[in-house]
């Protein structure tokens, strides 16, 4: 089945040690995005793709950082991790952005800082 | 960036009975509307997509309306499994992605 790959679905790191989270998708989508959840709130976006174009939110901390390789894979390194990035991180795929198509999610890679 | 603004909940139903929430959205030219199902701790699942003259999958039944910017959900006949987080998205014009809103809590009683 076609779907969207999340890696590690659990993620441990120490405070400040750099952490890559991975997604891959085989839905062929143009777009990938990354978002953050954290409990009881919304999925914030942090950037995404669309095919090798990088688009950042305004409000995306530098600390984040992310490659998107080929069409099929995307990674999300957190450069420098601090307690309040403790969250879920989701991957989501899509044929186009807005309403060219609703995004497909990946199962999330929860991940904690100790 | 627009609003998107939804109740949290919960909403405590017992099985059998019928349910809507609503959703409302401050950028009247959004053009895209979804519902997705958030179970605890999973990812975002899409429901159904909302167009301008309504639509039905089964028990489900969004609607929207564009006058007073608000999308609605309708579950009918709940079963203990709609126990779930139902999220609003929205695509606002001159933006390239969705807006989320923080979703509704609804919680199915035997």
């Amino acid at each position: 089945d076609a779907m969207v790959i999340q890696n590690p679905r659990y993620q441990v790191t120490q405070f400040g040690k750099p952490v890559t989270l991975s997604c891959s998708q085989t839905l062929n989508h143009n777009v990938m995005y990354w978002y953050q959840q954290k409990s009881s709130q919304a999925p914030k976006l942090l950037f995404h793709y669309y095919d090798k174009d990088f688009n950042n939110e305004a409000d995306t901390p530098d600390n984040f950082q992310s490659r998107r390789p080929n069409t099929s894979f995307c990674f999300l390194d957190i450069r420098s991790p601090g307690l309040g990035d403790a969250a879920m991180y989701l991957c989501a795929t899509s044929r186009d952005t807005g309403g060219g198509g609703a995004p497909y999610f990946g199962p999330g890679t929860r991940l904690l800082v100790l | 960036r627009k609003e998107v603004e939804q109740d949290p909940g919960p909403f405590n139903v017992p099985e059998g009975a019928t349910v809507a929430f609503n959703c409302t959205y401050s950028n009247s030219a959004s053009q895209s509307f979804f519902w997705y199902r958030q179970d605890c701790r999973k990812e975002p699942k899409l429901l159904m997509s909302v167009y301008s003259s309504g639509n039905e999958d089964g028990r489900f039944t969004a609607q929207l309306n564009r006058a007073s910017q608000y999308i609605s959900l309708l579950i009918r006949d709940s079963k203990l499994s709609d126990s779930a987080t139902y999220l609003c998205v929205v695509n606002d014009e001159g933006y390239s992605t969705l807006t989320f809103g923080k979703g509704t809590m609804l919680l199915v009683s035997p």
